[in-house]
């Protein structure tokens, strides 16, 4: 079954503790990205991937890092995380940088103490 | 930069028709799209459409497009209970890296 995969769904950290958001898919996709959905404010992009080795900010990339080094991972690396990362983040692919349509995985909610 | 805008709200009752407003700024735009978010799921596609088009059809859903106005709507017919969900518009501009950029979402609730 053609599918993103984030792991994992849920997550209590607290102010500083480095953590990883892993992402995969299993569509053989070249292009990734990364969204925080908060209320009010939609969804906005924070990292994105054109393929292996290529990654450019997105409209709120701050606190942020991100790594493509296999085509099928993206994770999204918050190396001290703050509060006002509380968010329910979601990691999309699509099969090209058109973006004709994007899969997305089922979501990380995350909470920073 | 681009700027998608939606209502946050929308309540309906079962069996009558749900229309969802979108307005969009990139006069560049070359898709438009139609996202549905159910309850603790991701987003999926639910429909688009080309720049070019003014109106496209799929069964009980109908997309309008006013490219003049950047004015896009989706009108749901006959809605249904599991219609309840977080309706995302989004647009796709044009040029070198096509980015999609998200409106806020439609909630809609659907009264049995």
């Amino acid at each position: 079954e053609a599918q993103v995969t984030q792991n994992p769904r849920y997550l209590i950290t607290v102010t500083g503790k480095k953590l990883t958001v892993t992402c995969s898919q299993n569509m053989n996709h070249e292009y990734m990205s990364w969204y925080r959905q908060d209320p009010g404010l939609g969804l906005r992009q924070i990292y994105y991937s054109m393929n292996v080795e290529v990654t450019d900010k997105g409209d709120v990339p701050e606190g942020y890092k991100v790594s493509r080094k296999e085509k099928r991972n993206f994770p999204l690396i918050l190396e001290s995380p703050s509060p006002n990362q509380t968010s329910l983040y979601f990691c999309a692919s699509s099969a090209d940088r058109n973006n004709e349509k994007l899969f997305f995985g089922s979501g990380t909610q995350l909470s920073v103490l | 930069g681009e700027d998608v805008e939606q209502s946050l709200f929308l309540s309906v009752r079962e069996g009558d028709s749900s229309v969802i407003n979108c307005t969009y700024t990139d006069s560049s735009s070359t898709y438009l799209y139609w996202y549905k978010q159910e309850p603790g799921a991701g987003l999926q596609l639910l429909t688009y459409i080309f720049s070019n088009m003014d109106m496209k059809q799929d069964q009980r859903l109908t997309v309008l497009l006013n490219k003049k106005d950047k004015h896009l709507s989706l009108r749901i017919a006959d809605t249904q209970t599991g219609d309840s969900a977080i309706y995302f518009c989004a647009e796709r501009s044009s040029g070198g890296y096509q980015k999609v950029t998200f409106g806020t979402g439609t909630k809609l609730q659907v009264i049995p």
